[in-house]
């Protein structure tokens, strides 16, 4: 595609559920990352992809975060049993090589009630 | 470990001048690479330059150049003749060796004034 999709772009949940979110990278870009930004916070890493390699998951912030990465493209970051601290925008970025610059999509909104 | 650091909270300019926003970093590693990034309200981070740091000369693109100072490990965006769509939030961050790995600041927001 032209540029990174995430879906959705905002996402509603009650604490204790789970939650699915997708990210579809720039067609032809091995490396994938999704961070979480805090309201009026920075960029906090959580983890990427590169090519067939093992992902890099040291910035998940516990064992209920996951993400796995299909056929080299399609990401999904799996949250389960949702706390209210996980409330944030998660961003996902793609890169056309491990460290070149990442492009960024616009974010799925992320409200924990 | 790696370290960002952006002092200024909140910066104002007025239109068509210029303007520094201050990063400084902290890194072991040899081989780094340092950004800027851009993200309006609308929340899309738009990059906006890139410095290697074995790059001798500073970047530039545009409107915006990096005031790249090695021994200092500073990495100043200048962003000349302010416009009102500059005003964002603005994000310096770097990778190291593990490329992977990219470690933001907390912004800085600009807001320019007419």
């Amino acid at each position: 595609g032209a540029g990174v999709s995430q879906s959705p772009s905002n996402k509603v949940t009650e604490k204790g559920k789970d939650v699915e979110l997708r990210c579809d990278p720039i067609s032809g870009h091995t490396a994938l990352y999704w961070y979480r930004q805090s309201l009026g916070q920075g960029l906090e890493f959580l983890i990427y992809f590169q090519g067939n390699s093992a992902p890099d998951k040291s910035g998940l912030p516990s064992d209920r975060f996951s993400a796995e990465r299909t056929g080299g493209s399609v990401s999904t970051l799996t949250i389960q049993r949702t706390q209210q601290e996980d409330s944030a925008v998660y961003l996902c970025a793609s890169s056309q090589r491990w460290g070149d610059i990442q492009y960024f999509g616009a974010g799925t909104r992320l409200s924990v009630l | 470990a790696q370290k960002i650091t952006q002092t200024q909270p909140g910066m104002f300019v007025q239109e068509k001048e210029a303007v520094t926003l201050d990063c400084t970093y902290d890194t072991s590693d040899q081989s780094y690479g340092l950004f800027w990034y851009k993200q309006p309200s609308s929340g899309e981070m738009i990059f906006l330059i890139y410095q290697g740091s074995y790059d001798e000369q500073n970047a530039t693109e545009g409107r915006y150049s990096l005031n790249f100072q090695k021994a200092r490990k500073s990495a100043n965006l200048v962003i000349s003749a302010s416009q009102l769509g500059d005003s964002a939030m603005y994000f310096c961050a770097m990778r190291g060796t593990n490329a992977g790995k990219s470690t933001f600041g907390d912004g800085t927001t600009l807001t320019v004034k007419p």
